[in-house]
């Protein structure tokens, strides 16, 4: 078991479709974290939670909406994405949100937008 | 706000070679540094970290890196390369209380691994 965990792996949807990704962490931490890593560009992040409240929103477009309903689990709700929403979607965790603790990265979801 | 450089998106090395992979930040308090390794199909994997202490980190895989002050740098450096160190790998950079808590990246370097 990695410790934090992605569901789907892979995900193929078309622009009008909704669908959520999950994910589960079974490290007792408190902060989780949503990035978006395209080919070519640096890991964008894209939402924060500590303690399950919403500290950080990278000015992400509405068509992402993220859930926090308990601090082991992070939802990302997708709905009318782009073709440019392609990507790896990853979810971290980390002890807190403080900085000097390290993150803990599940393998991801790739999503591919038709 | 602080920023990571890491220089060349691709370095290319012989098996049994050294590695060094370089990350450059800018940050006006002492950071928080990371390294992670990144596999085909993959989420990013710590390999070691500098907070306090000693300057010089070792982690995981024969690993290390050198936390240098004066220069702002943490370069990752392995003495010899095997095949499966092939993979991506990210700085990150995060300041003290008082400066951005959520990590930085840099863009990530490709190692590539020779025969």
């Amino acid at each position: 078991e990695t410790g934090v965990t992605q569901t789907p792996r892979h995900l193929v949807m078309g622009m009008t479709n909704k669908k959520s990704l999950k994910c589960e962490q079974h490290l007792g931490h408190n902060a989780m974290y949503w990035y978006k890593q395209s080919a070519k560009k640096p890991l964008e992040l894209m939402f924060v939670y500590s303690l399950e409240e919403r500290v950080e929103n990278n000015s992400v477009p509405s068509r992402f909406s993220p859930e926090c309903p308990n601090s082991s689990h992070l939802f990302l709700h997708l709905h009318t994405l782009q073709p440019e929403d392609s990507a790896l979607y990853l979810c971290a965790s980390s002890q807190d949100r403080f900085g000097n603790q390290p993150q803990h990265f599940g393998d991801g979801t790739r999503l591919s937008i038709l | 706000a602080q920023s990571v450089t890491q220089l060349g998106s691709h370095v290319s090395v012989s098996e049994g070679a050294l590695v060094l992979l370089r990350c450059n930040y800018s940050s006006s308090v002492p950071p928080y540094l990371f390294w992670y390794v990144q596999y085909p199909n993959q989420g990013l994997q710590l390999l070691l970290k500098y907070t306090t202490g000693a300057t010089l980190v070792k982690g995981i895989n024969g690993f290390e890196a050198e936390f240098k002050k004066s220069e702002t740098s943490f370069h990752l450096t392995k003495p010899s390369a095997h095949m499966s160190d092939a993979a991506e790998y990210f700085c990150a950079v995060s300041d003290h209380p008082g400066g951005s808590y959520i990590p930085t990246f840099g863009r990530g370097t490709s190692l590539i691994v020779h025969p």
